[in-house]
């Protein structure tokens, strides 16, 4: 299983981009990465998921170099309700190798 | 949007008693998980269901913890006797498999709270 790493925790003003970098040096080649997000009590909510370039949606990018040891979640102007734990995972898309979640990145917007 | 389904929320329990948490997963999900997640910590996987069978349960401490998927549809994590350490949120989680990539839908998680 990959290993991934992220920062502790991060600090940002409101209406700043954040990008959160994570770590996977030992990716596999059929591996994906996804991102996660988690407030407070409740469970891990899926943000954004991609295989190599760029990925983007309503909520996040995700970038990912060529030699795909890295990856970066980018989060537009965020908002105090951004707030929150974010994780990077790296897994088989075959859904047959579990998720592991590692602690994760805590993300803290202030006014 | 179709949601994962967990009970109870919230549990307090003594020392040794039995305990158990609910999971329905979101319909057509083949694929079922547990988790727990200590505070602070992310989650970690103690069992994943594929239908009925069980494929991974080695995070599961199989002395207390038991889980079963009888069905192949809604599940019971069991734990007894509980243990002071078994204080944390159990989450259930569940995937369509290969056709989303992994993408995995939990629910809001039950708290347990052993005194």
């Amino acid at each position: 299983l990959a290993k991934t790493t992220q920062p502790i925790s991060m600090d940002s003003y409101e209406g700043q981009e954040v990008n959160i970098t994570c770590s996977h040096n030992n990716i596999a080649t059929n591996d994906y990465i996804t991102w996660y997000q988690q407030f407070p009590s409740q469970g891990p909510r899926f943000i954004i998921q991609g295989y190599k370039t760029k990925v983007t949606n309503e909520v996040a990018s995700l970038f990912i170099p060529a030699d795909r040891k890295s990856s970066t979640l980018s989060l537009p102007r965020v908002s105090l309700s951004d707030t929150a734990v974010y994780y990077c995972l790296v897994g088989d898309p075959s859904g047959n190798t579990p998720l592991v979640f590692g602690k994760g990145t805590r993300l803290s917007v202030i006014a | 949007e179709a949601e994962v389904a967990q009970s109870p929320r919230y549990k307090i329990t003594e020392k040794s008693q039995a305990v158990a948490f609910w999971c329905d997963p979101i319909s057509g999900h083949a694929t079922l998980y547990w988790y727990r997640q200590i505070l602070g910590q992310g989650p970690e996987l103690l069992v994943q269901f594929q239908d009925e069978s069980v494929v991974d349960d080695s995070q599961l401490p199989k002395d207390r913890f038991s889980a079963e998927r009888l069905k192949g549809v809604d599940s019971t994590l069991k734990i007894q006797p509980a243990e002071l350490g078994d204080s944390a949120m159990y989450l259930c989680a569940s995937s369509f498999g290969t056709v989303r990539r992994n993408t995995i839908y939990f629910g809001e998680g039950s708290w347990l709270t052993v005194v």
